[in-house]
């Protein structure tokens, strides 16, 4: 699977837009960029996933360059709750990889009044 | 979102005892899920991946006669922990994904604690 490189931290005010980036720079033709979160002390929470074009739904938006070579979760008004750890991920859909997700460290967000 | 559910939550045992954890998809049928490990502060660690009526395919490093790992329905997979010890103390996650699904749904963890 392609690695993935994600900014440790970053802060964002309650209400405002949380823009967190992605570089993937290896990623192959049929493998997805996913995004998950987890807040302390609890499961993973799935977020969104793309593969080429632009996704949302009523968690977020994903921006996908066009070489795909990275990407950019947008979370539109952050809440105190979404403070969490966002990893974004790069699954290979096909394989002996098939369906294996490797956590790496991830961004922390923290979300101030 | 699909919803999967662990038991217990959390778990306090001696050292030398087994330990089982359950891991159900409540709205799906799951042919393969996965068991991850996460120690404080650390990411999560894929352990071993199961599908459905077969034996679990187990990541390097992982022990398959300490970590039994069971999948016997498409609703239930268990992880047993056996002859515990203090180092296997951690946040054990489960995951799940169904036959026409692709994405990954967690269950909420179970936090071992081995005296």
């Amino acid at each position: 699977d392609a690695k993935t490189t994600q900014p440790p931290s970053m802060d964002c005010a309650e209400g405002r837009a949380a823009n967190l980036p992605c570089n993937h720079s290896t990623i192959s033709g049929n493998e997805y960029v996913y995004w998950y979160r987890q807040i302390h002390s609890q499961g993973p929470q799935y977020i969104i996933h793309g593969l080429k074009n632009n996704e949302t739904n009523e968690m977020a938006s994903l921006i996908i360059t066009e070489d795909r070579k990275s990407s950019t979760l947008i979370l539109p008004h952050a809440t105190l709750r979404d403070t969490a750890v966002y990893y974004c991920i790069v699954l290979n859909a096909g394989g002996t990889s098939y369906g294996k997700l490797t956590f790496g460290q991830g961004t922390i967000l923290t979300v101030h009044p | 979102g699909a919803v999967v559910s662990q038991h217990p939550s959390r778990v306090i045992c001696k050292s030398g005892t087994s330990v089982k954890i359950e891991c159900r998809s409540l709205d799906f049928q799951a042919t393969t899920m996965f068991w991850y490990r996460q120690f404080p502060k650390q990411s999560l660690m894929l352990m071993a991946t199961s599908n459905e009526g077969s034996k679990a395919t187990y990541e390097q490093g992982v022990e398959k006669d300490k970590f039994l790992i069971n999948h016997a329905s498409l609703t239930l997979s268990t992880l047993t922990v056996t002859s515990a010890h203090p180092e296997d103390s951690s946040f054990y996650i489960c995951s799940a994904t169904g036959t026409v699904q692709e994405t990954q749904y967690f269950g909420p963890g179970t936090r071992l604690l081995v005296l």
